[in-house]
């Protein structure tokens, strides 16, 4: 079956602008996860979903970074006024369910603050 | 809290060789521990998951991991290592209680594996 997908796969912007990268979970799976990866910095948490609502949202790094899902299914994150330092491999994850099992990855989104 | 400590950021075997890859961890809770593997410009695949039953984990591709709880360890090996192999890999951990959810990856460990 399909795997979670994330578009768009690569973008490139310039500083201070507005960006929104997408994430679709496999289909059924409740939970939903972003993280970012970046050089030095590793693999870090930012927010988690289950269902439409975000019990966790303590890895979001500032407030110009916002995330939503609706449906229950597909998930945006909003990054507005983007900074140099934001320039990292977004990933999104989804799960059966909030247990942490199994976490299933998207291949990332590739963003580049010029 | 919870944290993940790899021990080594670049390990290098021949091929034929075994392959060690050393995590410990912390945890307030009873954890569940993962290894992740990212090939080059791949995503990022599950290799075994630990949730508190067998101590002995078996995964993909032969390699399998240990949970000892005294020694807060949960080291990966592979008996005879392939060219494939060749990646980063992520120690994992899972906990209870408010971080419900949250994965805490270890910094990586670079493989490479030498003909």
């Amino acid at each position: 079956g399909a795997g979670v997908s994330q578009s768009p796969s690569n973008k490139v912007t310039e500083k201070g602008k507005d960006v929104e990268l997408r994430c679709d979970p496999i289909s059924g799976h409740t939970a939903l996860y972003w993280y970012r990866q970046s050089l030095g910095q590793g693999l870090e948490f930012l927010i988690y979903f289950q269902g439409n609502s975000a019990p966790d949202k303590s890895g979001l790094p500032s407030d110009r970074f916002s995330a939503e899902r609706t449906g229950g299914s597909v998930s945006t994150l909003t990054i507005q006024r983007t900074q140099q330092e934001d320039s990292a491999v977004y990933l999104c994850a989804s799960s059966p369910s909030g247990t942490a099992y199994e976490q299933y990855f998207g291949p990332g989104t590739r963003l580049t603050v010029t | 809290a919870q944290s993940v400590t790899q021990l080594d950021s670049h390990v290098s075997v021949s091929e034929g060789t075994p392959v060690l890859l050393r995590c410990n961890y912390s945890s307030s809770y009873s954890p569940s521990l993962f290894w992740y593997v990212q090939h080059p410009n791949k995503g990022l695949q599950l290799l075994l998951k630990y949730t508190s039953a067998a101590t002995l984990v078996k995964g993909i591709n032969g390699f399998e991991a240990e949970f000892k709880k005294s020694e807060t360890s949960f080291h990966l090996t592979k008996p005879s290592a392939h060219m494939s192999d060749a990646a980063e890999y992520f120690c994992v951990v899972s906990s209870g209680g408010t971080s419900y959810g949250k994965l805490t990856f270890g910094q990586g460990t670079i493989l490479t594996v030498h003909p």
